[in-house]
């Protein structure tokens, strides 16, 4: 089964800071892999997602995340913060075999100084 | 399209009650799925499903029932509530192809005195 680690509980930046969450997963197949983002009192929304082809994906807001196979990492990064990306991120897997299966990490606070 | 929709959005039993939480999208999404979401564990799948008549487990699946008799609607039930189900629960939907993006609702917040 598959599984996602988040070591990040809480990372405080001052706005203009450079961002990387990281995220492991746990599987030995092919995955599909997500990071969404919660706003405060909203619900989930995907921010990008990888499943095949260009290891680096860029998504929404100025995010990417690069997919290291080799080190079953998918971190996501934004190079310069802003207040308004106060937020819970969550990096998900699933398995390509079992597609309707997603499973979520912990989830990251970022809190971002003005 | 109201997307997925969920309701209640507030709800507060006591030990031992029981109710249904339910959950709908208008999208055709084959795929529904039931997760929780506690601090500092982020969200945990309870139950899944593939289509209509089909359901399974997914991580913490006691305590709770769950069918799917149309492509619509996935209510979630707890049997006899327990404080340990005081969570937010989120219903999501996603499609084949879809690389399983999910689509989340709105959320219940359920609390169990």
């Amino acid at each position: 089964a598959q599984s996602v680690s988040q070591h990040n509980h809480h990372v405080i930046l001052s706005e203009a800071a450079s961002l990387e969450l990281g995220c492991n997963y746990s599987y030995g197949g092919t995955v599909n892999l997500f990071w969404y983002v919660q706003y405060p009192g909203q619900h989930l929304q995907l921010l990008l997602k990888y499943f095949s082809g260009d290891p680096l994906v860029k998504g929404i807001k100025g995010f990417e995340a690069e997919f290291i196979k080799s080190k079953f990492s998918f971190n996501l990064r934004k190079p310069s913060v802003q207040w308004s990306d106060t937020a819970e991120y969550f990096c998900a897997v699933s398995a390509y075999s079992s597609a309707s299966k997603i499973i979520f990490g912990s989830g990251t606070r970022l809190s971002i100084r003005p | 399209n109201a997307g997925v929709t969920q309701t209640p959005k507030f709800q507060v039993l006591k030990t031992g009650q029981s109710m249904t939480l339910q959950c709908a999208q208008d999208m055709n999404h084959e795929y529904m799925s039931w997760y929780r979401q506690d601090p500092g564990m982020g969200l945990r799948l309870i139950h899944y499903s593939v289509g209509a008549g089909i359901t399974d487990q997914g991580e913490v699946p006691n305590g709770y029932n769950v069918s799917r008799s149309t492509t619509e609607d996935f209510p979630l039930r707890l049997l006899s509530a327990a404080p340990s189900q005081t969570s937010v629960y989120f219903c999501a939907s996603s499609y084949p192809g879809s690389y399983n993006e999910q689509f989340f609702g709105p959320g219940t917040r359920l609390t169990v005195l």
